[in-house]
């Protein structure tokens, strides 16, 4: 099955400023199939990024995804406050489906 | 709007069986699979099964072929997730998501928590 490193672990940064997190693949995501979610505590995930590059409906355009093969970006261009969070990827393009293991981005 | 509404939460001891449910709404219920991940707590999230609700085909993952059975009722529009023989380490968050088939699961329920105590 395909592992997914998502780096940092956790990212502290301060409202206004740019985040870029970052997933790894151990082996090529089929057809970029490689998606980017937000999860706050208590919430349902929330489908940000789908096929490396794709924004889901009524995303903000402050986020943004980009990569292919093995490595794979989401990138949000200033965070607001609501943006503190957990983000995770998830490769659908070979099965078992597989998640990484999340960025914290939390408040400097 | 989709919406996914799950069970809630569930205290079970060891041994025993825990059924979720996961009621949609806003859609085609037949039109999607309906997916069961779960998040054991400090680790990351693992696919555990899917439903095709239109015509009940179901995959597991072979980590739990031998103890999760993935069923759905179409004129509730509600899918459900048993997992049996329970043990400490079935502790975790329970999610349902729907997506079609080789696309990216775009909607999800809020979690179930399953604690497993004696």
């Amino acid at each position: 099955e395909i592992v997914l490193t998502q780096s940092p672990a956790t990212l502290s940064l301060s409202p206004g400023e740019r985040a870029t997190l970052s997933c790894g693949a151990s082996q090529s995501v089929g057809s970029n199939s490689l998606a980017w979610y937000q999860h706050r505590p208590g919430l349902a995930p929330r489908l940000l990024i789908y096929d490396a590059s794709s924004r889901a409906t009524g995303i903000p355009d402050r986020f943004s995804g980009s990569g292919s093969g093995t490595d794979f970006t989401l990138t949000i261009s200033r965070l607001e406050p609501e943006d503190f969070a957990v983000y995770f990827c998830h490769q659908y393009g070979s099965a078992p489906r597989t998640f990484g293991g999340g960025t914290k981005v939390e408040i400097k | 709007q989709v919406q996914l509404v799950q069970s809630g939460a569930e205290v079970k001891k060891p041994g025993a069986s825990v059924k979720v449910s996961c009621k949609a709404s806003g859609y085609t219920f037949t039109g999607y699979r309906m997916y069961w991940v779960r998040q054991v707590p400090g680790q990351r999230l693992e696919w555990m099964g899917w439903i095709a609700a239109g015509n009940g085909d179901t995959r597991y993952s072979q980590k739990f072929q031998d103890r999760v059975t993935i069923t759905r009722d179409t004129s509730a529009t509600t899918g459900y997730m048993e997992l049996s023989s329970l043990r400490s380490e079935d502790t975790a968050v329970y999610f349902c998501a729907r997506a079609l088939s080789g696309r990216a699961c775009d909607s999800w329920g809020h979690g179930t928590p399953v604690i497993v105590s004696s």
